[in-house]
């Protein structure tokens, strides 16, 4: 069975632009969970879809927007990017919702460096 | 804001000598979690331990969880080069319908 899919690997842009990162889960997971790391702060929860939902959202400004289609593929998208955007971000997929009763599969993560 | 905190935050040790980790949550949990991240990879699901569980083992890892002190440690044993990796605890808030909240993580270093 093929893994959590991640695109791209690895994205520069300036700031002020916009990016999309795009996720595929392990297929029959119709969650989606997205995350992003940077050294300073650890993995901090962006939102989880289940079923093209959102079912959750962290603490993250308006800019920051993800959505799910059908076939549980999902994307996320960053408006006006800021220097503080740089970070790994990883979307894991999930049996049910949020990895609470069943592990989260992450993705490899796409490296956003913004200047 | 961080759920579950890791200690230490580095460890360096020999090749064969065992590892051990340590994570503190604040709030009631349903299970707890524990990942591995190989450098610029993404996260795997190492092994889950129920908060009615106080033991479990898959290979050469070992969990413990004390929900009564909210603290859980990882032990990783004959450790080899292979195990260097940074190792995170998650934990779900008891209180339904919430993400997993990951710890800032334990940066592991074994030497061969």
């Amino acid at each position: 069975k093929a893994g959590v899919t991640q695109t791209p690997r690895y994205l520069i842009k300036t700031r002020g632009q916009q990016v999309t990162l795009s996720c595929s889960p392990i297929s029959g997971h119709r969650s989606v969970s997205w995350y992003q790391q940077t050294p300073g702060q650890g993995l901090q929860f962006l939102f989880e879809y289940f079923s093209e939902t959102q079912r959750n959202k962290g603490n993250f400004p308006g800019r920051f927007s993800g959505r799910q289609f059908s076939n549980s593929r999902s994307e996320m998208n960053v408006s006006t990017l800021e220097l503080g955007d740089s970070a790994l971000y990883l979307c894991a997929s999930s049996l049910a919702p949020g990895g609470v009763d069943s592990p989260l599969h992450f993705g490899n993560g796409t490296r956003l460096t913004v200047t | 804001s961080q759920q579950g905190e890791e200690d230490p935050q580095a460890l360096s040790i020999q090749e064969g000598e065992n590892a051990t980790m340590n994570c503190s949550y604040k709030t009631s949990i349903n299970n707890l979690q524990w990942y591995r991240q190989n450098s610029g990879r993404g996260l795997v699901h190492l092994i889950l331990i129920r908060s009615n569980e106080r033991e479990k083992h898959s290979g050469r890892l070992r969990v413990t969880l004390d929900t009564s002190k909210k603290s859980s440690s990882l032990l990783i044993t004959a450790s080899r080069a292979a195990d260097t990796a940074s190792y995170f605890c998650a934990t779900d808030r008891n209180s339904g319908n919430t993400p997993l909240v990951f710890g800032k993580g334990t940066r592991l270093s074994v030497i061969a």
